[in-house]
């Protein structure tokens, strides 16, 4: 199964990091690890995306794990507009990208 | 520019209409994608578009026909649709190894 695993829900407060897992432990060695992140009636907002070593961006960090079977999502320091399902995709190449169930985070102000 | 626009943002029709979503993008993308999102699910890739010509049909009912008439145009015709596919459709269109950048959508409503 190419999908990811990830929580259904979260909540994090205001201000404070959160970290977002995903397991993909059959991901083949050229699929990229991809996060999007989708608002409320919004369309997927692209946020990171990573093939072996840990990479940061002004929206967040990604660190993918040794074996690349999973992978956290970083946000250094949550605001309310953070809320939101956020989807950890392998993307297969051939422009594919399947999206799994995704996390929906809340974040307490 | 580096957005995607899509009309109309809400849709309202009948099952035996003929309707047409439309998708633009002026990033030089040479891949545009069709998804659909019903309500509480994630995105369902339906087709995509490389370099103007079909690459990916996820078995989608003959209902739906994409067309690309350019680089930077992607319609969704639809035709003889049931109340089923009342959806959220989104479009995305990417760099032909990059990552899809998504449009806000078309929400429709079939009747």
């Amino acid at each position: 199964d190419a999908k990811t695993t990830q929580p259904n829900s979260m909540e994090s407060n205001e201000e404070e990091p959160v970290h977002l897992p995903c397991n993909h432990s059959t991901i083949s060695g050229t699929d990229y690890i991809h996060w999007y992140r989708q608002l409320p009636s919004q369309g997927p907002e692209y946020v990171i995306h990573g093939l072996t070593s840990n990479v940061n961006n002004r929206m967040a960090s990604l660190a993918i794990a040794e074996d690349r079977k999973s992978s956290t999502l970083i946000l250094h320091r949550a605001t309310l507009r953070d809320a939101a399902v956020y989807y950890c995709i392998r993307f297969q190449g051939a422009q594919k990208l399947v999206f799994g169930q995704g996390t929906r985070l809340t974040i307490n102000p | 520019d580096t957005e995607v626009t899509q009309t109309p943002k809400h849709l309202v029709m009948g099952m035996t209409n003929k309707k047409s979503l439309k998708c633009e993008q002026h990033m030089g993308h040479r891949a545009m994608y069709w998804y659909k999102q019903k309500a509480k699910k994630p995105p369902e890739l339906m087709f995509v578009y490389s370099y103007e010509k079909l690459s990916i049909n996820e078995s989608v009912p003959s209902r739906f026909s994409p067309e690309c008439p350019n680089s930077s145009l992607l319609n969704l015709h639809l035709h003889a649709l049931q109340p089923e596919d009342s959806a959220l459709y989104l479009c995305a269109s990417s760099r032909t190894a990059g990552s899809p950048f998504f449009g806000p959508g078309t929400r429709l409503t079939v009747l």
